[in-house]
């Protein structure tokens, strides 16, 4: 089983509708994020969490929303899709915010918006 | 804002050659550095990551970080058409959260 797991891995949406991407992760880690990704923008940051209970705006979290159900699991919600939304999304998980510990990624969930 | 820069390519190198790839970073204060690769469509897979100013080799891949210049390079050697592939920069920032500040990265193209 991947460490990180993403559902669903795509999914098309119409505009206005309410949409939940999920992520678990094995790997037993505190901090988990949710990233989108356009073509020439790179990976932007969502929202992260550093344990259930801290939940942190990224630098494009309007529009979004997001859950920390338990330290395994983080889930993402478009509350009213619009098109504009139309990306690959990733969830990551991570240890502690120094050292050697960098982020491992899901596998994507690729959401499309009409 | 914090930054991390790299050049976005294409970089094109024949296959065998070495590729070059470079990126800078506005925190002063960053002490870890990340390179990701990302195949089209698919997700980053952390390659390399270093910490001390120097040389970090891997097999084929070299990490090169220089503080003071705040400037961070991975060198492919004998580049496969299979190292075709985005790479992305992340510096971890220096404030009390230590997330990951990611690139935009490079585009490598290994031609045959």
């Amino acid at each position: 089983d991947a460490d990180v797991t993403q559902t669903p891995r795509n999914r098309i949406t119409k505009t206005g509708k309410r949409i939940m991407l999920e992520c678990s992760q094995t790997k037993g880690h505190d901090r988990m994020y949710w990233y989108r990704q356009d073509p020439g923008l790179g990976l932007r940051l969502i929202y992260y969490s550093f344990d259930v209970k801290d939940i942190n705006k990224g630098e494009i979290s309007d529009g979004y929303s997001v859950s920390r159900q338990a330290q395994a699991k983080f889930s993402l919600s478009l509350e009213s899709a619009i098109p504009n939304q139309t990306a690959l999304y990733f969830c990551a998980t991570s240890g502690p915010g120094q050292g050697n510990y960098g982020y491992t990624f899901g596998s994507g969930t690729r959401l499309t918006v009409v | 804002q914090k930054e991390v820069e790299q050049n976005s390519g294409p970089l094109s190198v024949p296959e065998g050659a070495i590729a070059s790839l470079n990126c800078t970073y506005s925190d002063r204060v960053s002490q870890s550095f990340f390179w990701y690769r990302q195949y089209s469509g698919k997700s980053p897979e952390l390659i390399m990551s270093i910490y001390s100013n120097g040389d970090k080799e891997d097999g084929r891949f070299t990490a090169q970080l220089n503080k003071a210049s705040q400037y961070v390079s991975l060198l492919i050697r004998d580049s496969q058409p299979s190292d075709s592939a985005t790479y992305l920069c992340a510096v971890r920032d220096g404030g009390s959260q230590g997330n990951l500040i990611f690139g935009k990265g490079t585009k490598l193209s290994v031609k045959p």
